[in-house]
C-alpha cells in the first residue's frame, strides 16, 4: 500500500475517445505530479501541482489536460490521443519541502489504438 | 539543467553476487539523492535516500553514499537475490521545491 491510488490500472482507448485518469492520495501531501513512462526513455515529468495550483507544464500537448480539484485528487483528461501516447502514466505526491521523497501510484497502462 | 546519468542495462547477475549500479549527477546547489525501484507491473517505490554529502542511505541490504566530490550516488548490495530483479532509478531533487529528475533506469536480472 503506497498511499497513492491510481485508476484505472489499464486503459485502451481509440484516438477519438475522451477518457480520464484518476489519482488519489491520503498522505496529507500538498504537491502532486503526473509522469509519463515510455519504453526505453527516462521518466518524463508532465505536470506539477502545488497547493492545487499548476506550477509546471513541461511542454505537454494540449490533448492532455490536468485537473486538481483538491489536494487529495488529481486527474488527467485525455482526448484525441495518438498511438505514440501509449505509455505508463504515473501519479506521485510529496510534501513541498526540499529533501523529502515522492510516493508513486502503481500507474495506468494506457494503450491508444 | 539538473540531470542524472545511470549505467546502461541490463545488469545480469547470479544469486549472491555483488551488485553495483553507477549513478552520477549534475545539479546546482545541494540536491537530495534517491534510488527508486520498480518491480514488474508496478509503480516506483523509494528504496533509499541521502540528503547531504557523505550521507549513506540504506534499506533491504542496499546502500548508496552521497559523494559530492565525485557527484556520484552508486547503488550497492553485497549479495543479490532473485527477488531483487527489477528496474532501478537514480534521482535527484533540488532544494526548495520537490521536483524529481530521474535517470533512465537500469534493469537488474538475477538468476538462481
Amino acid at each position: 500500500e503506497t498511499g497513492v491510488t491510481q485508476t484505472p490500472r489499464h486503459l485502451v482507448m481509440g484516438m477519438t475517445n475522451k477518457k480520464s485518469l484518476k489519482c488519489e492520495q491520503h498522505l496529507g501531501h500538498n504537491a502532486m505530479y503526473w509522469y509519463k513512462q515510455s519504453a526505453k526513455k527516462p521518466l518524463e515529468l508532465m505536470f506539477v501541482y502545488s497547493l492545487e495550483e499548476r506550477v509546471e507544464n513541461n511542454s505537454v500537448p494540449s490533448r492532455f489536460s490536468p485537473e486538481c480539484p483538491n489536494s487529495s485528487h488529481l486527474f488527467l483528461h485525455l482526448h484525441t490521443l495518438q498511438p505514440e501516447d501509449s505509455a505508463l502514466y504515473l501519479c506521485a505526491s510529496s510534501q513541498e519541502t526540499g529533501g523529502t521523497e515522492a510516493f508513486f501510484g502503481q500507474g495506468t497502462r494506457l494503450t491508444v489504438v | 539543467g539538473d540531470s542524472v546519468t545511470q549505467m546502461e542495462g541490463p545488469v545480469t547477475l547470479s544469486e549472491e553476487a555483488f551488485l553495483t549500479i553507477n549513478c552520477t549527477y549534475t545539479a546546482t546547489g545541494y540536491p537530495s539523492l534517491f534510488w527508486y525501484v520498480q518491480y514488474p507491473g508496478e509503480g516506483l517505490q523509494l528504496l533509499l535516500k541521502a540528503t547531504k554529502a557523505d550521507d549513506k542511505g540504506s534499506n533491504k541490504g542496499f546502500e548508496a553514499t552521497y559523494r559530492k566530490e565525485t557527484t556520484s550516488f552508486h547503488l550497492e548490495k553485497g549479495s543479490v537475490q532473485v527477488s531483487d530483479s527489477a528496474v532501478y532509478f537514480c534521482a535527484l531533487s533540488s532544494a526548495g521545491f520537490q521536483k524529481l529528475v530521474f535517470g533512465t533506469g537500469t534493469r537488474l536480472l538475477v538468476s538462481p
